[in-house]
């Protein structure tokens, strides 16, 4: 597509219960990233894959998050076991190799109630 | 651990003014940095980026300086218009190795642009 699509836009989930988010890259971008952000700060780095290689995962906050790549395209972020902290608005960008000029979705905004 | 950080956390300006948004960063070996704007609802949205080569770097009614010396990054938006009202986030690219790729985001500075 012509850009970062993001799904849900808005997803409300009672805690301890498991939620996926999915982001759909632009076609051709071989790095996708998966940011969170609070509200009214700024953006904490998830996890970061780049083609073929292994993922960078060390923005991940707890064994509770997880994400994946399949088929060089689309990524879904897990969350295990929410909690309320989890609740932000998570967010995916894509961009060809070396991070320059991120495309960014809208975000899944996550209520952990 | 490495950080980028914001002087100024929110900034109020008249229509037609120029407005200056600064960033202090601390990694000296991240080779670029860009600026980005996010409107309400929205993810962020490239403005303008600037290599750790060059100390200045001009757009359309934006110019990005990069003082090394200091660890300092500005943003100057000229002639400033309501549609600039966001928040402005200054963010910073490590040089290579695993980590090449990964944007570390400053705090954001909230810009409010009054008729």
């Amino acid at each position: 597509g012509a850009g970062v699509s993001q799904s849900p836009s808005n997803k409300v989930t009672e805690k301890g219960k498991d939620v996926e988010l999915r982001c759909d890259p632009i076609s051709g971008h071989t790095a996708l990233y998966w940011y969170r952000q609070s509200l009214g700060q700024g953006l904490e780095f998830l996890i970061y894959f780049q083609g073929n290689s292994a993922p960078d995962k060390s923005g991940l906050p707890s064994d509770r998050f997880s994400a994946e790549r399949t088929g060089g395209s689309v990524s879904t972020l897990t969350i295990q076991r929410t909690q309320q902290e989890d609740s932000a608005v998570y967010l995916c960008a894509s961009s060809f190799w070396g991070g320059k000029g991120y495309t960014f979705g809208s975000g899944t905004r996550l209520t952990v109630v | 651990g490495e950080s980028v950080g914001l002087h100024l956390p929110t900034l109020s300006v008249q229509e037609g003014d120029n407005s200056i948004i600064n960033c202090a960063y601390s990694n000296s070996a991240s080779d670029y940095f860009i600026w980005y704007k996010q409107e309400s609802g929205k993810g962020p949205q490239f403005i303008i980026d600037i290599r750790s080569n060059m100390d200045k770097r001009q757009g359309q009614r934006v110019t990005v300086l990069l003082n090394k010396t200091v660890k300092h990054l500005s943003l100057q938006i000229a002639a400033t218009q309501p549609g600039d009202s966001a928040v402005y986030f200054c963010a910073e690219n490590q040089a290579g190795g695993t980590s090449y790729g990964k944007l570390t985001f400053g705090q954001g500075t909230i810009l409010t642009v009054h008729p």
